[in-house]
C-alpha cells in the first residue's frame, strides 16, 4: 500500500526566512510519481511539480526547490526567502506508474504561515 | 489549453435535501475524471473516478453517487444529504492513458445544516 507522510502539520516563519516542507513516502512500486500541490486560502489545488522515480535530479524553480532522495524515500520542498503569498497548505502526493487508473495518495498537508 | 470548471462555488443545503455538483473540462478529450472531498482541516479523500462515459468507480461507500453523461462532464449527486457530507469538493482531470498530473478545479464548498 502507498503512504505519504507530512509530519509537519503547521509551520510559521517570518518573511524572508527559508523553510523546508518534509515529505516521506512508502511504495512497493519501482515506477512511481511524486507531486507537490499548493492550496491557497481560495481552496483550489495548484500543481507545482511532478517527479518520476527514475529522475533523482533536484529541481529549482525561482524561490522553490525540491530535493528527491530515493535512499530515504523523501521528496522535500524548500522555499527560499519566503513571502506572505507563500502562505498556504502544501500537499505532497504519490501515484503509481500505471497508465490506466491512476490512484494518487495525498499526504495530510502542511499549513505554512508566513508572517510579515 | 485545458480548463476545468466547477459549480456552484458555494452551496448551503439542509439535511435531507438532494445535491448536484457539476464539473466540466474544456480543451481535452477522453480525460480521466476524479471527485475528491476535503473535510475541514484535513487531507483529500478520493470519492469517485471515471475513465470514460458511463464508467464510474467508487472508492468509498456512502450516500453519494457520480455520473458521467458526456465525455467532459462529471456530476456528483446525492438523494439525501447528511451533516457529514459537508466539506470542500474538488474535481480533477488528467489525460487518458498517460501517467500524468491531475489538475484540479476551483472546488465547491458545501455546508449541510
Amino acid at each position: 500500500a502507498q503512504k505519504v507522510t507530512q509530519a509537519q502539520t503547521e509551520i510559521s516563519v517570518v518573511e524572508k526566512e527559508d523553510v523546508t516542507l518534509d515529505c516521506v513516502y512508502e511504495t512497493r512500486d519501482t515506477t512511481y510519481y511524486l507531486f507537490w500541490y499548493k492550496q491557497p486560502p481560495s481552496g483550489e489545488l495548484v500543481f507545482l511539480i511532478r517527479r518520476n522515480s527514475f529522475d533523482e535530479q533536484n529541481e529549482i524553480s525561482g524561490r522553490y526547490s525540491w530535493n528527491f532522495q530515493k535512499s530515504t524515500s523523501s521528496f522535500n520542498f524548500t522555499i527560499t526567502a519566503s513571502q506572505v503569498v507563500d502562505s498556504a497548505v502544501y500537499f505532497c502526493a504519490l501515484s503509481d506508474g500505471s497508465g490506466g487508473y491512476q490512484k494518487v495518495t495525498f499526504g495530510t498537508g502542511t499549513k505554512l504561515q508566513v508572517i510579515p | 489549453s485545458q480548463t476545468i470548471h466547477q459549480w456552484p462555488a458555494t452551496l448551503v443545503q439542509p439535511v435531507g435535501s438532494p445535491l448536484s455538483l457539476e464539473c466540466t473540462v474544456e480543451g481535452t478529450s477522453n480525460p480521466n475524471l476524479y471527485w475528491y472531498r476535503q473535510a475541514a482541516g484535513r487531507g483529500l479523500q478520493l470519492l469517485f473516478y471515471s475513465v470514460g462515459i458511463g464508467q464510474i468507480s467508487s472508492e468509498v461507500p456512502q450516500n453519494l453517487s457520480a455520473s458521467r453523461p458526456q465525455d467532459r462532464q462529471f456530476i456528483l449527486s446525492s438523494k439525501k444529504l447528511l451533516l457529514s457530507d459537508s466539506g470542500f469538493y474538488l474535481c480533477a482531470w488528467r489525460r487518458e492513458f498517460y501517467t500524468d498530473t491531475q489538475y484540479f478545479g476551483p472546488g465547491t464548498r458545501l455546508t449541510v445544516l
